[in-house]
């Protein structure tokens, strides 16, 4: 089983919906975080969590907010998804040195 | 903000061929790591170099830090097709884990 899950791999959505992505991590890291990649762009940081309790605002948090809820569990949520947030999503988490990233949710608003 | 400029955005190359991948910036970095990306996955750590004029290697894939900790670069020997991928450098300042990631550099290898 993969170290790092995020579900769902794909998603379309419309202007204006919310909508929900879900990491999971078995690696036993406190260390989790957000990123979006574009194109060109490399990856930008949208959250980052060091532990349960601590939630950080990343580069480009606006118009995201995300939830910890528990050491293995860090959620992203779209509050009113507009298409420049048409973009590929990834968790990842880390202990002291490397970052071990999801596969990646592709998301599509219309 | 911390920027990290990758150079060259692209390389098409046959395989065989030697290539090196630069990653630049005006600020110090503690640390840089450099990531392979494949489609339709994450980015998986290749390297990590933490000392100024630092060189190390891995099989066909040489990594240096510049002696300033601004700079580093990706010198792969012989190409081969699986080496195809996004490749990304990313730094860290201080202590803590947080990353910045460069702007990416697309390698295809043909036969």
């Amino acid at each position: 089983d993969a170290d790092v899950t995020q579900t769902p791999r794909n998603r379309i959505t419309k202007t204006g919906k919310r909508i929900m992505l879900e990491c999971s991590q078995t690696k036993g890291h406190d260390r989790m975080y957000w990123y979006r990649q574009d194109p060109g762009l490399g990856l930008q940081l949208i959250y980052y969590s060091f532990d349960v309790k601590d939630i950080n605002k990343g580069e480009i948090s606006d118009g995201y907010s995300v939830s910890r809820q528990a050491q293995a569990k860090f959620s992203l949520s779209l509050e009113s998804a507009i298409p420049n947030q048409t973009a590929l999503y990834f968790c990842a988490t880390s202990d002291l040195g490397t970052q071990y990233f999801g596969p990646g949710t592709r998301l599509l608003v219309l | 903000t911390q920027l990290l400029e990758q150079s060259p955005q692209f390389l098409s190359i046959q395989e065989g061929e030697n290539l090196t991948v630069y990653c630049n910036s005006s600020s110090v970095f503690s640390s840089l790591q450099w990531y392979r990306q494949e489609p339709g996955e994450g980015p998986v750590l290749l390297v990590t170099v933490v000392t100024g004029g630092e060189v190390k290697k891995l099989k066909r894939l040489t990594f240096q830090f510049g002696d300033a900790r601004k700079d580093s670069s990706l010198h792969i020997t012989a190409a081969q097709p699986g080496d195809t991928g996004l490749y990304l450098c990313a730094g860290t300042t201080g202590t803590a884990s947080k990353l910045t990631f460069g702007t990416g550099t697309r390698l295809q290898v043909t036969l």
